[in-house]
């Protein structure tokens, strides 16, 4: 079935440093895929998204391309600041028609 | 204006209780959603209704019940309380059923079974 795999956690980093964290996906056919932010004591909420091949999505300083060659969608961030400080969630919409998530990397960032 | 919210935001109850737990959205979203999110942040999607329909019931134990009474509302009751029930539920909404529909969140509802 379909599954999303990324990178475990957490992850620490000073603020300003390069992010990267890695997800891979299994699907059939070519799913919508998406990162999910969740900050301390709230729900999930839309990082970015992208709906097909090649496809980057981007928001607040964040990017991600679809990659069909390698199955990935990674997240990158150029400059991390301490309120990015979350657990993040890629997750792909699947052919049984729901969303499934993967085990999400919380990131704490050092001022 | 919340657009998804959840009451109550902390329950806390014995085992063997029965127990309800409401969602509203005010974004006209035809689409709704339960999911667990256990201790290690792991979530999975137990149930979705689109207009009052349920369309994914994934393998939840039957003390788990949702009830849709209208496309604006999904409830969700549990009987006969487990300790592994202890979890945060978010429920969260999409304007309709298309892959690339963005999901959003209420705000979690902290189940603890004593």
């Amino acid at each position: 079935g379909d599954s999303v795999t990324q990178m475990e956690g957490p992850v620490t980093l000073s603020e300003e440093a390069f992010l990267t964290i890695n997800c891979t996906y299994t699907a059939t056919g070519y799913p919508s895929l998406f990162w999910y932010v969740q900050y301390p004591g709230e729900g999930l909420q839309l990082l970015l998204k992208a709906t097909k091949a090649d496809d980057k999505g981007s928001n607040k300083g964040f990017e991600a391309t679809y990659r069909k060659e390698t199955t990935s969608f990674h997240l990158e961030k150029g400059s991390v600041q301490v309120s990015d400080s979350a657990v993040y969630f890629c997750a792909l919409y699947s052919s049984a028609s729901k969303i499934i998530f993967g085990s999400g990397t919380r990131l704490s960032i050092r001022p | 204006d919340t657009a998804v919210s959840q009451t109550p935001k902390y329950l806390v109850t014995q085992m063997g209780n029965d127990k309800s737990i409401k969602c509203e959205q005010n974004l006209g979203h035809d689409t709704m959603y339960w999911y667990k999110q256990d201790s290690k942040k792991f979530l999975k999607i137990m149930f979705s209704y689109n207009n009052k329909e349920l369309i994914i019931n994934e393998t939840v134990p039957n003390r788990f019940s949702p009830k849709s009474p209208d496309k604006a509302h999904l409830n969700l009751h549990i009987n006969s309380l487990e300790l592994g029930d202890s979890a945060v539920y978010f429920c969260a909404s999409k304007v309709g059923t298309s892959g690339s529909d963005t999901q959003y969140f209420g705000p979690g509802t902290r189940l603890t079974v004593l």
